[in-house]
This record gives C-alpha cells, sequence and structure tokens, in this order.
C-alpha cells in the first residue's frame, strides 16, 4: 500500500536558524497535506497542496509539492521558538483509503 | 463552533480488559476517523467512517472496532487490551472525502497496565 516517509525524524535549531522537512510518497499523490502537532496537543492542519509544482507560504512556512507528486517539503525562514512541534505530511491512500501520516519531523527550536 | 470532543481524556486499563472510546465530530462532518499515536510511531490509521458506514480500516487485528451513530458521532472499541495497545487515540472529523482537511480531537490517553 501507499506510504508516506519522511525525514529527518528529528531536528534541533537555534532560534533563527533555517528549517526543513522532507516528505516522500511510494506512489502519486492527489495531494499533500501538512500538519503540526505542539507538545502535549493534537495534530493541526496547516495547508495542503494538489498541483504539480506547487508552491505556498504562510509567512514564513513555505511548502512545496513535487512535480512528480510524490515528494514534498516545508521549510521554515529564522525559526522561533513558536514553531517547537511535529511537523507531519499525510497523504491520501488508494482511492476510498483515509490519510497516511508520515512519521513525523520533531523540531525543537533553542533560544 | 465547538470543534472535535473526545471522551475521556484519560483512561488506565489492566491487560485483557475492554474499553470504549468515544468521540464526536464537528457539527456538519459526516467522516470521522480515528488513529492511533504510539511514542515514536506517528499517526497509525485505525478507521474510517462517513455516513455510518466503515469506509476504510488500517492494519490493526479485529479487537479494534468502531461504529459511527445516526448523529455522526463515534465510538472505537478496543477488546483484549494489550500493554502495547497503550497510546493517545485521535479521533479526528471532515466533511467526507479522501481530499479534505481533517480537525483532530484532544485524543484519549490510554494506559495498559
Amino acid at each position: 500500500g501507499q506510504q508516506v516517509m519522511q525525514i529527518p525524524q528529528y531536528q534541533h535549531v537555534q532560534e533563527g536558524e533555517d528549517f526543513t522537512t522532507y516528505c516522500n510518497s511510494s506512489t502519486t499523490l492527489s495531494n499533500i497535506q501538512w500538519y503540526k502537532q505542539r507538545p502535549g496537543g493534537h495534530p493541526v492542519f496547516l495547508i495542503q497542496l494538489v498541483k504539480s509544482g506547487e508552491v505556498k507560504k504562510q509567512k514564513r512556512l513555505t511548502f512545496q509539492f513535487g512535480e512528480a507528486k510524490k515528494n514534498s517539503s516545508l521549510h521554515i525562514t529564522a525559526t522561533q521558538t513558536t514553531d517547537v512541534g511535529t511537523y507531519f505530511c499525510a497523504g491520501p491512500g488508494n482511492s476510498g483509503y483515509a490519510l497516511n501520516f508520515g512519521k513525523g519531523t520533531s523540531l525543537l527550536v533553542t533560544p | 463552533e465547538a470543534g472535535v470532543t473526545q471522551s475521556p481524556t484519560h483512561l488506565i486499563k489492566t491487560r485483557g480488559q475492554q474499553v470504549t472510546l468515544r468521540c464526536s465530530p464537528i457539527s456538519g462532518h459526516t467522516s470521522v476517523y480515528w488513529y492511533q499515536q504510539a511514542l515514536g510511531l506517528g499517526l497509525q490509521f485505525l478507521l474510517w467512517y462517513d455516513e455510518g458506514e466503515e469506509r476504510n480500516r488500517g492494519n490493526f487485528p479485529p479487537r479494534f472496532s468502531g461504529r459511527q451513530f445516526p448523529n455522526y458521532s463515534s465510538e472505537l472499541n478496543v477488546n483484549a487490551l494489550e500493554l502495547e495497545d497503550s497510546a493517545l487515540y485521535l479521533c479526528a472529523s471532515s466533511l467526507g472525502g479522501t481530499n479534505e482537511k481533517l480537525f483532530f480531537g484532544s485524543g484519549t490517553q490510554l494506559s495498559v497496565l
């Protein structure tokens, strides 16, 4: 079945440094979604990418969807302590399947 | 508008017992999803209900089951609890379909001793 892999598993940065997490699927995705889970919290939807090569920005966050629609990335510019949390990508499985989540990238930002 | 609500928030059970977790979706949402989040394993898909029907099931044994009621709320039942069932169980709702974004509840933290 369709699998979504994420790297790195953990990332520790100094405040102000950039951060990138990568997501790869074994199959072509109709869309990819990104979620953020703060420590002790629940996942919260960030964005959905649908088109091949799509790039979307949310303030310091930049999301990309690969040309082949099999990979995606989330880049955070100049991290802040409020960016701490685990970032998940998720893609729908085969037709009729619910979202499959990657294992997430846990970001720690130290001031 | 109320978000996705789950109950109870915490639960402690012993091995072999049975547990029922409950979820109320956002008003207007017809799809409910259950995910298991065990330490270090990310979110593992359990079950998807839409319009009262089970649409899809993840790679979990049959002792994990559930149902969706006419008001779209849902229950997750786990029989014959095992130690490795200890996890955060998250419920999410959506308008339905595989391309809709999910709204998660705060989860039920289950500890099996």
